[in-house]
């Protein structure tokens, strides 16, 4: 258990439809990152923030956005669902924001798009 | 941005046997080099790493190696148990500086026949 939580664990939704996807990193961790995993992409970066704040932007779709409350959880929204969107999203923690903090993992939101 | 590939994409092996998994990278600022592994339903989960001042590393029955004028680094398992059987990302980036997200390869998908 890395102490990273994320709900749903699974979602099924139509076309055309809005989504939140939610993140509660692990204790102490103040950088949330959202990656998408599909089959054909890979695991692809989304978006991170710290404290609050947006640090980086990764291969995220205008029809996606994310934010970090004061709390430090995160929520991404996917809205106007296409097919495409169909995959697994995961939410990763780390102490701080540059590349030497490891990331955590939590388990993932299946997401199937019908 | 750093491109990664990884290889092979799919590997198996006897139990017991040993295993190998190489991934090249193309920005030679990178000096940090994780491996990751994913289990069915999980997220990935960091197993080694390796900085760019040591050439080798080993945590019991898995090892990384690292060639930086080759830009590429491998994963070494042995004695391979169905436990091992997994997918294995790798995501080489650079450590300091300010936000960095992880490019990760492929994957290889590892399945070790009892």
């Amino acid at each position: 258990d890395s102490g990273v939580t994320q709900t749903p664990k699974h979602l099924i939704t139509a076309t055309g439809q809005r989504v939140t996807l939610r993140c509660s990193p692990r204790s102490g961790d103040l950088s949330v990152y959202w990656y998408q995993q599909s089959l054909d992409q890979g695991l692809q970066f989304l978006i991170q923030y710290y404290n609050g704040e947006e640090r980086a932007k990764g291969n995220i779709l205008e029809r996606f956005s994310a934010q970090q409350f004061p709390d430090l959880h995160s929520e991404l929204n996917l809205s106007s669902l296409e097919l495409g969107d169909s995959a697994l999203y995961f939410c990763a923690s780390s102490v701080g924001t540059s590349g030497r903090w490891e990331q955590f993992f939590g388990p993932g939101t299946r997401l199937t798009v019908l | 941005g750093e491109n990664v590939e990884q290889h092979p994409s799919t590997l198996s092996v006897q139990e017991g046997d040993s295993a190998v998994i190489k991934c090249t990278y193309s920005d030679s600022a990178s000096n940090y080099f994780p491996w990751y592994k994913q289990e069915l339903g999980k997220g990935p989960q960091l197993i080694i790493d390796i900085r760019s001042n040591v050439g080798e590393k080993k945590d019991q029955r898995i090892a990384v190696t690292l060639n930086k004028t080759a830009k590429h680094f491998s994963l070494h398992i042995t004695e391979t148990q169905p436990e091992d059987s997994a997918v294995y990302f790798c995501a080489p980036r650079e450590s300091s500086g300010s936000a960095r997200q992880l490019t990760f390869g492929s994957g290889t998908q590892l399945t070790v026949l009892p």
